[in-house]
């Protein structure tokens, strides 16, 4: 059974606030990843991480910042939120070539 | 580079009809193909999958098979339901150390009893 969660599933914040949204797995998988997905349903790769300690930005630019240093755990923090923040964030994590498991995402609203 | 090319939606179909969601694709190599499906308010799952050129991925009574010769992987049910109502992506990986996968944009479909 794969165990991915993320925390909080909803949040609705003010502009300028620092948020940071939480990713943990359970199945010891070395790489994790954050996405970044619109209304219009597309999926963007904004962070992804080889293992401990190694971070690397994706395919949208993003102003957010991730960490690894457990294997088990890859925040995403916000240090000042904007409306155009405003969107689903999905975490997922690997071990086998194009098997990733997603958690169940954060609804972000910066008002 | 590496991309996906996904059938627009919304589809919308009545219980029992046969679904085709259209998939192209342009990669260099050989990727591994994919279909992820995303029911309301949660996250992706992997449906099925194909490595190789000819295999046919199967899962739920959705089939796709990896047309090498077409650079295409479309998804079929031959009878929807309801609870087939959801997002479905095709996507490839990216032969890189971190796995990562090229998505499409994403069918939704909508079946009606």
């Amino acid at each position: 059974e794969a165990d991915i969660y993320q925390t909080p599933r909803y949040l609705v914040i003010g502009t300028g606030k620092k948020i940071t949204l939480e990713c943990s797995q359970t199945m010891g998988h070395d790489k994790m990843y954050w996405y970044q997905q619109d209304p219009g349903m597309e999926l963007h790769l904004i962070h992804y991480s080889y293992g401990v300690n190694s971070t690397e930005k994706g395919d949208l630019s993003s102003e957010s910042t991730v960490s690894r240093i457990r294997t088990e755990h890859f925040p995403l923090t916000l240090e000042s939120a904007r409306p155009s923040h405003t969107s689903q964030y999905l975490c997922a994590s690997s071990e086998v070539l194009g098997e990733q498991y997603f958690g169940p995402g954060t609804r972000l609203t910066v008002t | 580079g590496d991309s996906v090319t996904q059938m627009e939606g919304p589809v919308t179909l009545s219980e029992e009809a046969f679904l085709t969601i259209n998939c192209t694709y342009t990669a260099t190599g050989y990727p591994s193909l994919f279909w992820y499906v995303q029911y309301p308010g949660e996250g992706l799952q992997l449906l099925l999958k194909a490595t190789k050129a000819d295999d046919k991925g199967s899962n739920k009574g959705f089939e796709a098979t990896y047309r090498k010769e077409t650079t295409s992987f479309h998804l079929e049910k031959g009878s929807v339901q309801v609870s087939d109502s959801a997002v479905y992506f095709c996507a490839l990986s990216a032969r890189t150390g971190a796995n990562n996968l090229f998505f499409g944009t994403g069918t939704r479909l909508t079946v009606i009893p």
